[in-house]
């Protein structure tokens, strides 16, 4: 079935470090797909998306492209700010309803 | 637009009593999402209606879990008795479903529920 693998965390930077978070896929068909972002004691928000391959979503800064070839969907930001910690879930929408959650990967920025 | 509405916030209730959360969700959504939230197993996906309907329940737990979507703006999970193992963060989504995959959900800011 369809699945979305993102790498564990915690993971923890300091402020105006490069972040990356990797995540994969499997899907058939052709998928959309999706990061979210959850701040403390918040629901999950939409990041950025992509719907088709090598498209780039982006938003505040972070990046994503979909790239067919290896399946992957890496969430980047350059320059994290201490605001940027969350838990960050990638996604990905196949040929039905649901949304495929990875498990998440908890960020904290330090100052 | 308001965004998808949950209430309460927060309930905390005792093992045994009914609890009842209720979403409002985005006008013009017909696609409604139950999911649930905890350190253990993340995020789970309990229940999805479509224009009203339940597609899908394969998620909900046991049969002290039921949900209702009367009309298109409400919808209603409700724990009858409840347990301790219940306490989680639950939220609701919504989006459009165009037959497309394009559209991603919009979530509430959920209902945190302690059983004590």
């Amino acid at each position: 079935g369809d699945s979305v693998t993102q790498m564990e965390g915690p993971v923890t930077l300091s402020e105006e470090a490069f972040l990356t978070i990797n995540c994969t896929y499997t899907a058939t068909g052709y998928p959309s797909l999706f990061w979210y972002v959850q701040y403390p004691g918040e629901g999950l928000q939409l990041l950025l998306k992509a719907t088709k391959a090598d498209d780039k979503g982006s938003n505040k800064g972070f990046e994503a492209t979909y790239r067919k070839e290896t399946t992957s969907f890496h969430l980047e930001k350059g320059s994290v700010q201490v605001s940027d910690s969350a838990v960050y879930f990638c996604a990905l929408r196949a040929n039905d309803y649901k949304l495929s959650f990875g498990a998440g990967t908890t960020v904290t920025v330090r100052a | 637009d308001a965004g998808v509405i949950q209430s309460p916030r927060h309930e905390v209730t005792e093992m045994g009593q009914e609890v009842t959360l209720r979403c409002k969700p985005i006008s013009g959504h017909n696609s409604l999402f139950w999911y649930r939230q905890t350190m253990m197993r993340g995020l789970e996906l309990l229940i999805y209606f479509n224009n009203n309907v339940p597609i899908d329940d394969s998620g909900m737990p046991e049969d002290r879990f039921s949900a209702k979507m009367p009309n298109a703006s409400f919808s209603t999970l409700k724990i009858q008795p409840s347990e301790p193992r219940d306490s989680a963060v639950y939220f609701c989504a919504s989006s459009l479903e165009a037959g497309a995959t394009i559209y991603g959900y919009t979530f509430g800011s959920g209902t945190r529920l302690t059983v004590v």
